[in-house]
């Protein structure tokens, strides 16, 4: 199975700051990496879909990139509804696996 | 609205077997791959299962491979996941999630549930 490594695993922020999570594929994944954000006691929703592509409706604050191992989840402008736990998950093999996740505190 | 609601989640003892069920409005499942992700209490998420669009491909994560199955009725618009021989380690929110394709390979999901808890304890 292919592990995913996010750093850091929580980081504290303020309003407005522009934040960076990193996700790291075990080996390369091409760009078959999502982005997801689950708000405390909610179920997750996807922001970022094959590394940078935007899904319907995500603020374009979330932005995303990388390709191989290496990716990025960039947040510019952090509001507070943000403060929220962030997952990414290859989707290039079976199992689908996720990173341990990155708790962002306002 | 797109939506998905999951049901049949509960208490049940260990060895024991129960069915989860996925409900779907706003869109045709017909048309998608479906999945199974869990997270357990304070945990991270873990998917369990995926079918494509027509069940002719399907996958389990190792952990309940051979215990679980997936299923799915288009004609109904729903997504099953039977689970037998359930573990403590069983025990967790299970959400029913789209894929954004037909199959579930390089597949997002791009439309969740709330989840349905399943603990198992004696």
């Amino acid at each position: 199975d292919i592990q995913m490594t996010q750093s850091p695993s929580s980081l504290s922020a303020s309003v407005g700051d522009r934040v960076t999570i990193t996700c790291r594929a075990s080996q390369t994944i091409s760009g078959y990496l999502n982005w997801y954000q689950q708000r405390p006691g909610k179920a997750p929703k996807v922001l970022i879909y094959t590394a940078s592509s935007l899904h319907s409706g995500v603020p374009s604050r979330f932005s995303g990139s990388g390709s191989g191992t290496d990716f990025t989840l960039t947040i510019t402008g952090l509001q507070p509804e943000d403060f929220a736990t962030y997952f990414c998950q290859q989707s290039f093999s079976t199992p689908p696996t996720f990173g341990q996740g990155t708790k962002v505190e306002i | 609205e797109v939506q998905l609601v999951e049901s049949g989640g509960g208490l049940v003892q260990p060895g024991r077997s129960l069915r989860l069920s996925c409900a779907a409005s706003g869109f045709t499942i017909g048309d998608y791959a479906m999945h199974w992700v869990r997270q357990a209490p304070g945990k991270g998420l873990e998917w369990v299962s995926g079918i494509n669009w027509n069940s002719n491909s399907i996958d389990y994560a190792d952990s309940v491979k051979g215990r679980f199955t997936i299923s799915r009725d288009n004609a109904k618009n729903s997504l099953y996941l039977e689970m037998r021989s359930l573990r403590g380690q069983d025990t967790a929110l299970y959400y029913c999630a789209k894929g954004n394709r037909e199959s579930f390979y390089y597949s997002a999901l791009d439309v969740w549930g709330q989840g349905t808890t399943v603990t198992v304890s004696s």
